[in-house]
């Protein structure tokens, strides 16, 4: 089973900050199946980013995503209000899928 | 639009059983692997089981095998999760999702409290 670890576990920005989350997983990720979901309190995940670094439909540009192999990022270039949520990333590449613990972004 | 519903949830006793029930609708529902996944009150999220487009092929996590079943009936877009011998550590939000390798669409969830 691959393990995906997220840091920081909490990230606190102000706006207009530029937001980096980290996964790195415990093995290299077949064909950079990584997504991210976004979940805001009291709300079902949403999909974010998924190949790794393709926005889903109606995703707003300020978010993107990168890497490769076992280390990942998701990145908001400019933090708005409404991006206060947890963040997961998923590597969907092996079974069993594994979801890392979840980066959580406050708004300073 | 792609929508998904949950429903079954409740609250029940240590060892009892509960079935909860995903109503699919918008999109060709017999052409997509369907997935549960849960999330206990202040946690993270956990896939639980997976079924194949056809119903042929399921798979579990460890913690709920033989105990929990995953079924589908494409002629009424609906994917159930049977849930026998529920544990204490059961208690959870539980979310259906698209599985298109990647999860692009999921209800809203529904909680399952067990507790004596």
């Amino acid at each position: 089973e691959i393990v995906l670890t997220q840091s920081p576990g909490t990230l606190s920005l102000s706006p207009g900050e530029r937001a980096t989350l980290s996964c790195r997983a415990s093995q290299s990720v077949s064909s950079d199946y990584v997504a991210w979901y976004q979940q805001k309190p009291g709300q079902a995940p949403r999909l974010l980013i998924y190949g790794a670094s393709s926005r889903a439909t109606d995703i707003p540009d300020r978010f993107s995503g990168s890497g490769s192999g076992t280390d990942f990022t998701l990145t908001i270039s400019r933090l708005e209000p409404e991006d206060v949520a947890v963040y997961y990333c998923q590597q969907y590449g092996s079974s069993p899928r594994t979801f890392g613990q979840g980066t959580k972004v406050e708004i300073k | 639009q792609v929508q998904l519903v949950e429903s079954g949830g409740g609250v029940v006793q240590p060892g009892r059983s509960l079935r909860l029930s995903c109503a699919a609708s918008g999109f060709t529902f017999s052409r997509y692997a369907m997935q549960w996944a849960r999330q206990a009150p202040g946690k993270g999220l956990e896939w639980v089981a997976v079924i194949s487009y056809d119903g042929r092929h399921e798979d579990y996590t460890d913690s709920v095998k033989g105990r929990f079943t995953i079924t589908r009936d494409n002629s009424r877009n609906t994917v159930y999760l049977q849930m026998n011998s529920l544990r204490d550590e059961d208690t959870a939000v539980y979310y259906c999702a698209r599985d298109d390798w990647y999860w692009d669409y999921w209800g809203q969830g529904t909680l399952v409290s067990v507790s004596s």
